[in-house]
């Protein structure tokens, strides 16, 4: 059972460009959430998905930062206009649809740096 | 929302000994209690967690305890090995639902000298 995926794992932007971040989680999982992680500090949550929904996006900036888990695809993280500041490392998580729902298993991360 | 708070920031131990570490957690309607160690670098890895209906758990060299009336929860890794070098972090999903968020501790960076 391959684990949770992210890609890619290291992403370069200028200033004032795109960024997207993929997630597919593990066979099964139907829960996703996304952290995001500054140097030496603790995660924060972002956006919790269920496929098709937004079950919570209460830790995500309200402008520019957009998240979807499609019925078919992996889950995107897209942060639009990018700035010096969205550089983080961007965990996304997966819990599985039955039994013990709120364990939580991360992916590899995306590391993103914004010239 | 939930606030999680971790003691020590940082931990220096001797290979062979114990090393404990200690969190705090503000809404009382939490129960479930994850555990994660991240190495440089890699993702964060789940090592144990513990829900509110016991106050113990152990797996091998790790264990973790529950005081649900102080609301604190702590990590103990005994006959500590070089490997274990890593920050650790503690979380709590808050809000009487374990499903969704999870609010985090700064982490604690363990070491482990040879």
């Amino acid at each position: 059972n391959a684990g949770v995926m992210q890609n890619p794992r290291h992403l370069v932007r200028r200033r004032g460009q795109e960024a997207r971040l993929r997630c597919s989680p593990m066979k099964g999982h139907s829960h996703v959430y996304w952290y995001r992680q500054l140097p030496e500090e603790g995660l924060k949550f972002m956006v919790y998905l269920q496929k098709e929904n937004i079950i919570d996006e209460s830790g995500m900036p309200k402008e520019r930062f957009s998240a979807e888990f499609p019925k078919e695809g992996p889950s995107i993280l897209r942060i639009q206009q990018v700035v010096r500041g969205d550089s983080a490392a961007y965990f996304c998580a997966s819990s599985p649809s039955e039994g013990l729902q709120e364990t939580q298993y991360f992916g590899p991360g995306t590391r993103l740096l914004v010239l | 929302g939930e606030n999680v708070e971790q003691h020590p920031s940082t931990l220096s131990v001797q290979e062979g000994d114990s090393a404990v570490i200690k969190c705090t957690y503000s809404d009382s309607a939490s129960n479930y209690f994850p555990w994660y160690k991240q190495e440089l670098g890699k993702r964060p890895q789940l090592i144990i967690d513990i829900r509110s209906n016991v106050g113990e758990k152990k797996d091998q060299r790790i264990a973790v305890t529950l005081n649900k009336t102080a609301k604190h929860f702590s990590l103990h890794i005994t006959e500590t090995q070089p490997e274990d070098s890593a920050v650790y972090f503690c979380a709590a999903p808050g809000g009487g639902s374990t499903l969704g968020r999870l609010y985090f501790g700064r982490g604690t960076q363990l070491t482990v000298w040879p």
